[in-house]
């Protein structure tokens, strides 16, 4: 597609369910990031993903999430066991290789833990 | 351990004004900065860049400023116009571009 795509647009679960947010990332971009902005936060990292190099987890707040990124192209961010504080507009964004600065953003995914 | 610093967290400014939005680093490994504008429901887009070889970056009505000896970078914006009210963060990444760094965002509001 022309740009990064995320689905869902809206999530809203209760707390203690499994989520699943996925990206799909620009044709050809090998580095897939994500990033989460909290309610009047900025944007935090989670995790990065570069071709394939094992992924950059420093981000990720606790076990309860993960990320995965099947053949090089979409990926998938796991969060188990929603607490309210994961409540946030998830951020998909990728770029081309490892020369090139610029980061294309999803419109992202907002989700709400009740 | 924020390392990309922007403490203002909103700016008004009369339509045909300057904005002046601000940014402050505490890493002397960044090697290039980028600024991102976002409206509400949207992912953030790319504005401008700057690399540290550089102390202006100009693009249209946006210019970019670093001052390295500071660690603060600015963006301008002549004449500002009601449609670049937005959230604008700024980011910083290193030499090898795989990590960035983003701001808390500055919420620019120009008034018609």
């Amino acid at each position: 597609g022309a740009g990064v795509s995320q689905s869902p647009s809206n999530k809203v679960t209760e707390k203690g369910k499994d989520v699943e947010l996925r990206c799909d990332p620009i044709s050809g971009h090998t580095a897939l990031y994500w990033y989460r902005q909290s309610l009047g936060q900025g944007l935090e990292f989670l995790i990065y993903f570069q071709g394939n190099s094992a992924p950059d987890k420093s981000g990720l707040p606790s076990d309860r999430f993960s990320a995965e990124r099947t053949g090089g192209s979409v990926s998938t961010l796991t969060i188990q066991r929603t607490q309210q504080e994961d409540s946030a507009v998830y951020l998909c964004a990728s770029r081309r290789g490892t020369n090139n600065e610029k980061l294309f953003f999803g419109s992202g995914t907002q989700l709400s833990v009740l | 351990d924020q390392q990309v610093k922007q403490n203002s967290p909103s700016l008004s400014v009369q339509e045909g004004r300057i904005s002046i939005l601000n940014c402050d680093y505490t890493n002397s490994m960044f090697d290039y900065f980028l600024w991102y504008k976002k409206y509400p429901a949207e992912g953030p887009t790319f504005l401008i860049s700057i690399s540290s070889i550089k102390d202006k970056n100009e693009d249209g009505r946006f210019t970019v400023f670093l001052n390295k000896s500071a660690k603060h970078l600015s963006l301008h914006i002549v004449p500002s116009q009601p449609g670049d009210s937005a959230v604008y963060f700024c980011a910083a990444s290193g030499v090898d571009f795989n990590k960035f760094y983003f701001g808390s965002g500055t919420k620019l509001n120009v008034k018609p």
